[in-house]
């Protein structure tokens, strides 16, 4: 069974960076496409970024686009999510996705938060 | 990039069924059987229900099933039980490797 062990959240400051990984386990970390999706409290879900299997591919929403970077590294078993220009709009817990067309397993998510 | 419309709550007596909609467009529901449906309780993280329109994985009730006609999708959920009152998410892929996922509902249980 998939197992998504998110971390690296905290309070970062507006216009501050924060990276948030994801150990994963239980399947072939390298077979699989995957994605971050963040949930503001109180809200609904919102993809936020994908990748693809070998990391050739990476994939933004419009919202974070230019200011996040989704990365893997398949050696490590490990997913990554690095925050530039965070906004007080990107607060949220981010959770850790597997699959490409659509969401196999998650994560429990890791919080961030974006305040002065 | 906008979001799937579901309807805000829907409700149901234990042992009716309940269906919740999920509408969206030609570029992601109605262009792919890529639609999946998420059951999140507060707190909690969600889980897939449904795949690929109407898959079920292991481990999920019968109870639960999906269909999609043209840009809208559906989830069905027959025979409901206390433990079904949870948020419902829907998803469909929308090319170019993007997800968008639905607005969500809140299913209670009367």
């Amino acid at each position: 069974e998939a197992q998504l062990l998110e971390s690296g959240g905290g309070l970062v400051q507006p216009g501050g960076s924060l990276r948030v990984s994801c150990a994963a386990s239980g399947f072939t970390f390298s077979s699989y496409g995957m994605n971050w999706v963040r949930q503001a409290q109180g809200k609904g879900l919102e993809w936020v970024s994908g990748i693809s299997s070998s990391g050739a591919g990476t994939y933004y929403a419009d919202s974070v686009k230019g200011r996040f970077t989704i990365s893997r590294d398949n050696s490590n078993n490990t997913l990554y999510l690095q925050m530039n220009s965070l906004r007080a709009e990107d607060t949220a817990l981010y959770y850790c996705a597997k699959g490409q067309t659509s969401v196999k397993s998650w994560g429990q998510g890791t919080l961030v938060t974006v305040s002065s | 990039q906008s979001a799937l419309t579901q309807p805000p709550s829907a409700s149901g007596s234990p042992g009716q069924s309940v269906t919740i909609s999920c509408t969206g467009t030609s570029s992601d529901v109605g262009g792919y059987n890529y639609v999946s449906w998420y059951q999140q309780y507060p707190g909690k993280a969600p889980k897939v229900m449904i795949y690929e329109v109407s898959k079920r994985p292991s481990g999920v009730p019968d109870r639960f099933s999906g269909s999609k006609s043209g840009n809208t999708a559906s989830l069905t959920v027959s025979g409901l039980q206390a433990e079904d009152e949870a948020d419902y998410y829907c998803s469909s892929y929308a090319g170019s490797n993007n997800l968008v996922f639905g607005t969500g509902t809140r299913v209670t249980v009367l």
